[in-house]
């Protein structure tokens, strides 16, 4: 199965910083690769699908890139609501499976 | 705005079987895919397999011969079982929603509960 490498595990930035988070497949998902957000006490939210695609009502400010077995997302000015756990998950074979996740915390 | 809601024991007897329940509001369960994906405590989450809406399932190999995956449209609830269960089934269970058009996407998912065997 395919394993996905999220880095860094933890990352501290500043309300207003850009922040870019990593996630690498053991092999080409092509570009079938999604990124979710969760915070404690919710439920995960889709922010990213298709590496590329924003889902419905996600702000602009975070955007995906990559294909084959490197994805990044970008967040490209910290807002406060951002802070929480980010993870990646492909859809390119079964069984999908998922990052570790980067905990996005403020610095 | 779909809501999903997990619910059955938090607690289970090892070799027993965990049964859990996903209620669906907001949108029905015949129209979509549902999963189940569960996150031990500080591992990676897990997916475990997925139902369609007409009761066809997919599993994950690993739980292959322990899994079970039901729907009921006429409540609109989900279900998941499994037997029989080890301390490594201690887990955050939690169902989403598969968005459609694309096969292993998930829209929406529920806030999770913790299963502890």
């Amino acid at each position: 199965e395919v394993v996905l490498t999220q880095s860094p595990a933890t990352l501290s930035l500043s309300p207003g910083e850009r922040a870019t988070l990593s996630c690498r497949a053991s092999q080409s998902v092509i570009t079938h690769l999604a990124w979710y957000q969760h915070k404690p006490g919710h439920s995960p939210r889709l922010l990213i699908y298709e590496a590329s695609t924003r889902a419905t009502g996600v702000p602009a400010r975070f955007s995906g890139s990559g294909s084959g077995t490197d994805f990044t997302l970008t967040i490209s000015s910290l807002e406060p609501e951002d802070f929480a756990v980010y993870f990646c998950q492909h859809r390119a074979s079964w069984p999908y499976t998922f990052g570790h996740g980067t905990k996005l915390e403020i610095k | 705005q779909v809501h999903l809601q997990e619910s059955g024991p938090g607690l289970v007897e090892p070799s027993g079987t965990l049964s859990l329940t996903c209620n669906v509001s907001g949108a029905s369960i015949s129209l979509f895919y549902w999963s189940w994906i569960r996150q031990p405590a500080g591992k990676r989450r897990e997916w475990i397999g997925r139902i369609f809406g007409s009761g066809t399932t997919n599993y994950n190999p690993s739980f292959e011969h322990r899994v079970t995956m039901t729907v009921d449209t006429s409540k609109n609830q989900l279900s998941l079982t499994l037997t029989p269960v080890t301390a490594a089934d201690t887990a955050v269970y939690y169902c989403a929603r598969g968005q459609q058009g694309f096969s292993g996407i998930y829209d929406s998912w529920g806030q999770g509960t913790l299963v502890t065997v």
